[in-house]
């Protein structure tokens, strides 16, 4: 167990619908990170916050948002769904930029 | 564009044998390669490789890399069913002021069958 929370476990949803998906970090860790692992792309990063500010993004779509709060928990909001937003949903944390990235154990969406 | 590519995709062997997974990478701003093992869920952490030619070693596994070439390899002697897993190979770099972000490859699959 590495301490990361996520839920839901799993999610099952229509096209064009909107689901939020939530993750707590390890307790001291700042920095909480997004992944999107599908089977044709494997584990792609999809943006960072630090102490609520976002950090860094990488392939995240428009449709795609997130926050982090004060309590240092993070949402990550996903709208307009379609068919290829089906995948696992990770959450990781770090102690504020450190490379070791402590993974949650995923959401698994799937969009029908 | 940065990119991380993992060698073989997949790979069976029989229990007890030694197995070797390859990491290449072509990136920009490398601070360090980091291997993960995936079972049926969360990546977990197994190594962080900052330096060449300095060998990490947990237990049956062990990990090196070579910053010359651009490669890591991932060493898991006498297998065990419990290796069966995806292994993942992540660098990590630097992309601007204080901000670091994780590149992963595809992964190696490893089954290993009893």
């Amino acid at each position: 167990d590495s301490g990361v929370t996520q839920t839901p476990k799993h999610l099952i949803t229509a096209t064009g619908q909107r689901v939020t998906l939530r993750c707590s970090p390890r307790s001291g860790d700042l920095s909480v990170y997004w992944y999107q692992q599908s089977l044709d792309q494997g584990l792609q990063f999809l943006i960072q916050y630090y102490n609520g500010e976002e950090r860094a993004k990488g392939n995240i779509l428009e449709r795609f948002s997130a926050q982090q709060f004060p309590d240092l928990h993070s949402e990550l909001n996903l709208s307009s769904l379609e068919l290829g937003d089906s995948a696992l949903y990770f959450c990781a944390s770090s102690f504020q930029g450190a490379e070791t990235q402590y993974f949650g154990p995923g959401t698994r969406l799937l969009v029908l | 564009e940065d990119k991380v590519v993992q060698s073989p995709l997949s790979l069976v062997v029989h229990e007890g044998d030694t197995v070797t997974l390859n990491c290449s990478y072509e990136v920009t701003n490398f601070r360090s390669l980091l291997w993960y093992k995936q079972e049926k869920k969360a990546p977990t952490f197994l190594f962080m490789l900052t330096s060449s030619g300095i060998e990490k070693k947990s237990g049956r596994l062990s990990s090196i890399l070579d910053k010359k070439e651009l490669f890591s390899i991932l060493n898991i002697t006498a297998t065990q069913t419990g290796d069966s897993a995806i292994y993942l190979c992540a660098v990590d770099l630097h992309i601007g002021g204080s901000n670091y972000k994780l590149t992963f490859g595809k992964g190696t699959l490893l089954t290993v069958n009893p």
